[in-house]
């Protein structure tokens, strides 16, 4: 399976400020995904991240508050813009389509907290 | 969209005992995977299991594509099983995006 590494793996931040959490795999992969899970709650699919074209996002999600880049197979960002205390959650960047094509990995998350 | 739902919501047991999670999906699925979400939030791929059965150690699932549910053993509980259990599907003919269940927190009592 794929290890994932997530920076930062956690954060306190002021509201109307940005934040860009990285993702590194460590090897090649299909597909890349952002999640967002809420305090106590399951996990929402935010975008796919798509290597060299823009993210594919899910309803509700828009690129303007949750840019996306994939420069390569390895690796991608997530940006959280404009932040609110709404936003505070972890964020888990999870993969897909190494050796064992169909299973998905995580990384271990970051942490953030608006204030 | 696919609706998934996990029972029971809330579990506790003692160390030693054995349990049965079940995942209950709206619509047919050809993608279907178990993690297990530890107290410090890290997600493990516990198994990939569209059809049938499979076991690794005391956990053991079968998914029953037909009825549309899913079940997840543990057997001998260890207070190491402590965390939430999530189902996560992916729809037939889908693209490739898997939705999470409800989840299913379990505690462990030594």
């Amino acid at each position: 399976s794929a290890v994932i590494s997530q920076k930062p793996s956690r954060d306190i931040c002021q509201r109307g400020t940005s934040l860009t959490i990285q993702c590194q795999v460590d090897s090649q992969v299909t597909m890349m995904f952002w999640y967002r899970q809420q305090p106590g709650q399951s996990l929402t699919l935010i975008a796919t991240a798509n290597q060299g074209s823009e993210a594919t996002y899910e309803s509700g999600f828009v690129i303007d508050k949750f840019p996306i880049s994939r420069p390569n197979l390895t690796f991608s960002t997530l940006t959280v813009s404009n932040m609110s205390p709404e936003d505070s959650s972890i964020y888990l960047c999870s993969v897909r389509g190494g050796d064992r094509e169909y299973e998905q990995y995580f990384g271990p998350g970051t942490r953030l907290t608006v204030t | 969209g696919i609706q998934v739902e996990q029972s029971p919501p809330d579990l506790i047991l003692q160390e030693g005992a054995n349990s049965t999670l079940r995942c209950n999906f709206s619509d047919s699925v050809n993608n279907l995977q178990w993690f297990h979400q530890n107290p410090w939030g890290q997600l493990i791929n516990l198994f990939y299991i569209p059809s049938g059965t499979k076991q690794n150690g005391r956990l053991s699932a079968t998914t029953v594509a037909t009825e549309r549910y899913s079940l997840l053993y543990i057997s001998s509980s260890q207070t190491t099983d402590s965390g939430v259990y999530f189902c996560a599907v992916e729809l037939d003919f889908g693209n490739e995006k898997l939705t999470f269940g409800t989840g299913t927190r379990l505690t462990i009592i030594p």
